[in-house]
Formats: structure tokens, C-alpha cells, sequence
């Protein structure tokens, strides 16, 4: 049984570009949430999706950052126009219902030029 | 909302046993985890406590007091292997979502 996959794993961007993070659960799970780590600092939650559903964006920048969960195809976190303070590792996690335990993807390191 | 305190880092002898201690305020509580993370990789699933008591998993065990708003992760017979940062999280009420809250970390070394 795959892990939850996140690709690319490394995404470097110049100011002002478009990041496309792209999360796909654990088979079996529906709840997908998206967390920003910055060094030496915490997880930081951003976003919880269910299938076509935005469930609680609490913790997502209201510009710039969105964020999607088709019927079909992984879970997309979206940056415009980015800016260096962007640069991060960026995590999504799944789990099987909610509240339940979620589970890690390997992350993706953006790297704003 | 919800405050998570943890030791910034921690070193240990390899064979030894050392606790990690989290405390933490919250407004609700739906159980408590605790997560490894080796530099560089994603977080891995150690332990979730919802209920007072020691729970026991192979080297790792995990306390938890409600009242004391208060957790700790033992680790025993400690290896190289185990110098990582242990992530606590909370998961109390967040727009009734019931997200996880996490520590900061605690950066754990561990030498021969």
C-alpha cells in the first residue's frame, strides 16, 4: 500500500512565478491537509480538503495561496505569484475519516529565487 | 486556540533512556500525538493518546495527563538512529475540523 505521494519533491521558482504542489493520499483515505514547515520551526496547518470540498482554510493566506481536491486526480496546492518568504517545505498529510491520524507525505522543498 | 511548549533540543547516550516532556494549553481536546521527523523527510507516526495513562509501543511509550495538560515520550534503549526531532500535536477544536496543533519540536541527539 503507497504512502501519500507529493510531487515534485524539489520545486525552484523566480519571483513572481506560479508553484503547483500536487498530494495524493493514502489509498483508502479522503482527507487531505496541507502544512508549510519553515526551518527550525513548527508544522503550521493551512489547509483540510475533502473531495471537492474545502473543509477549513484557517491557516491559508487569503491571497495568493488556493488550494483544490478533485473528484478524480491528487490534491493541488496552488501559489501565485510568489515571493521569497514562500520557500519552504511544504507537507500534505491524509487520513481515512476525520478526526483520525494523519499520515505524511514526503513534502516538497519550493525554493523561491 | 492552542500553545504547545517542548523542549528546543535534547541530547542523550546511546543505550540510555530519555523523556521528552510537552505541555500544552488548549480550548478542547480530542488526543494528543507524537510524530518523528528525521532532517530532511516527513513526519512519522509514533503514538496518539486521547485517554490519561502510559501507552506501550516497543522502545517508545507515550504519557499522557489531561488535567496536568501534560505528555511525555520515553525512549529507550536509545540508537544512533533516534537522533531526530520528536513533534508533539494537539488536536483540540479548529472551526470544528479538529486540526492538530504542533510543537515546535524537539531536536534529539544522540551520541555513543
Amino acid at each position: 500500500n503507497a504512502g501519500v505521494m507529493q510531487n515534485p519533491r524539489h520545486l525552484v521558482r523566480r519571483r513572481g512565478q506560479e508553484a503547483r504542489l500536487r498530494c495524493s493520499p493514502m489509498k483508502g483515505h479522503s482527507h487531505v491537509y496541507w502544512y508549510r514547515q519553515l526551518p527550525e520551526e513548527g508544522l503550521k496547518f493551512m489547509v483540510y480538503l475533502q473531495k471537492e470540498n474545502i473543509i477549513d482554510e484557517s491557516g491559508m493566506p487569503k491571497e495568493r495561496f488556493s488550494a483544490e481536491f478533485p473528484k478524480e486526480g491528487p490534491s493541488i496546492l496552488r501559489i501565485q505569484q510568489v515571493v521569497r518568504g514562500d520557500s519552504a517545505a511544504y507537507f500534505c498529510a491524509s487520513s481515512p475519516e476525520s478526526p483520525d491520524t494523519q499520515y505524511f507525505g514526503p513534502g516538497t522543498r519550493l525554493t523561491v529565487l | 486556540g492552542q500553545n504547545i511548549d517542548q523542549p528546543t533540543e535534547m541530547t542523550a547516550t546511546e543505550g540510555a533512556i530519555v523523556q521528552i516532556n510537552c505541555t500544552y494549553q488548549t480550548s478542547g481536546f480530542n488526543g494528543l500525538f507524537w510524530y518523528q521527523q528525521h532532517a530532511g523527510e516527513a513526519p512519522t507516526f509514533l503514538s496518539y493518546n486521547v485517554l490519561d495513562g502510559l501507552e506501550e509501543k516497543g522502545r517508545f511509550s507515550s504519557f499522557l495527563s489531561r488535567s496536568k495538560g501534560y505528555s511525555y515520550l520515553l525512549l529507550k534503549e536509545l540508537q544512533m538512529k533516534d537522533s531526530a526531532s520528536y513533534l508533539c500535536a494537539v488536536r483540540g477544536a479548529s472551526g470544528g475540523s479538529y486540526i492538530p496543533t504542533f510543537g515546535r519540536g524537539t531536536s534529539l541527539i544522540v551520541h555513543p
